[in-house]
């Protein structure tokens, strides 16, 4: 069966600093990969996708960057943390079928200071 | 664009009765899905239920179903038999059928919902 796996679970970053978050899924080939953040008691906004390796779209212009050095790896990254960057950051993948729902990983609680 | 609303942005019911929870969104496509998520307080988002726009017979699972409704563009999560663990933030969200491999997901605002012991 496929499993996402993000990390890490929460995270503790001062301004100015640099970030990257991981997620990879198993069980799959060239799944569909997906950044989210969730502010606190919002929804959740679409950051970055991607179809394939080395293939990114962004959807907000923002302090953050993604890639896909991998089938299954999907990094996001940011080279100086803002205070805006704080939120929570969900991983998810689907299949490339139009009818397959998106699975997301435990997610990322990011605070910055 | 495509949009998706969630007017209620919370609700409360009783364990063990009936609640729905409604959903309108906005698009000019005639074929797409439709997904409820839940997100508990331990943050994982979780597939309710999903919904194909061109089937007319409304789902259904377990406890939780759906009225969708394509003309008035209504999409409402029905949870039967309310239990403590539904309490949750829950997400209702639109995918086009038309967007090829890069399905995004638009999601609406969430509602949260509490059960009442």
């Amino acid at each position: 069966s496929q499993t996402i796996h993000q990390w890490p679970a929460t995270l503790v970053q001062p301004v100015g600093s640099p970030l990257s978050l991981e997620c990879t899924v198993e069980g799959t080939s060239n799944p569909n990969l997906y950044w989210y953040r969730q502010a606190a008691g919002r929804g959740l906004q679409l950051l970055f996708y991607s179809v394939g390796i080395g293939q990114i779209s962004s959807e907000v212009p923002q302090n953050l960057s993604a890639s896909r050095p991998q089938d299954r790896q999907f990094i996001l990254s940011s080279k100086k943390l803002l205070l805006s960057d704080s939120g929570f950051y969900l991983c998810a993948w689907n299949s490339g079928a139009f009818n397959q729902p998106q699975h997301f990983g435990d997610g990322t609680r990011l605070s910055i200071l | 664009a495509q949009t998706v609303t969630q007017s209620q942005p919370e609700m409360s019911v009783q364990e063990a009765e009936t609640v729905t929870l409604s959903c309108t969104y906005d698009t000019s496509e005639s074929d797409y899905y439709l997904f409820w998520y839940k997100q508990p307080p331990s943050r994982q988002m979780i597939l309710v239920i999903r919904q194909e726009a061109y089937k007319q017979q409304n789902a259904t699972e377990n406890r939780f179903s759906v009225n969708f409704q394509k003309a008035a563009k209504s999409f409402s999560l029905k949870i039967s038999d309310s239990q403590l663990g539904d309490a949750a933030m829950y997400f209702c969200a639109y995918r086009s059928a038309f967007t090829g491999a890069n399905s995004k997901l638009t999601f609406g605002k969430g509602i949260t919902l509490s059960v009442r012991p």
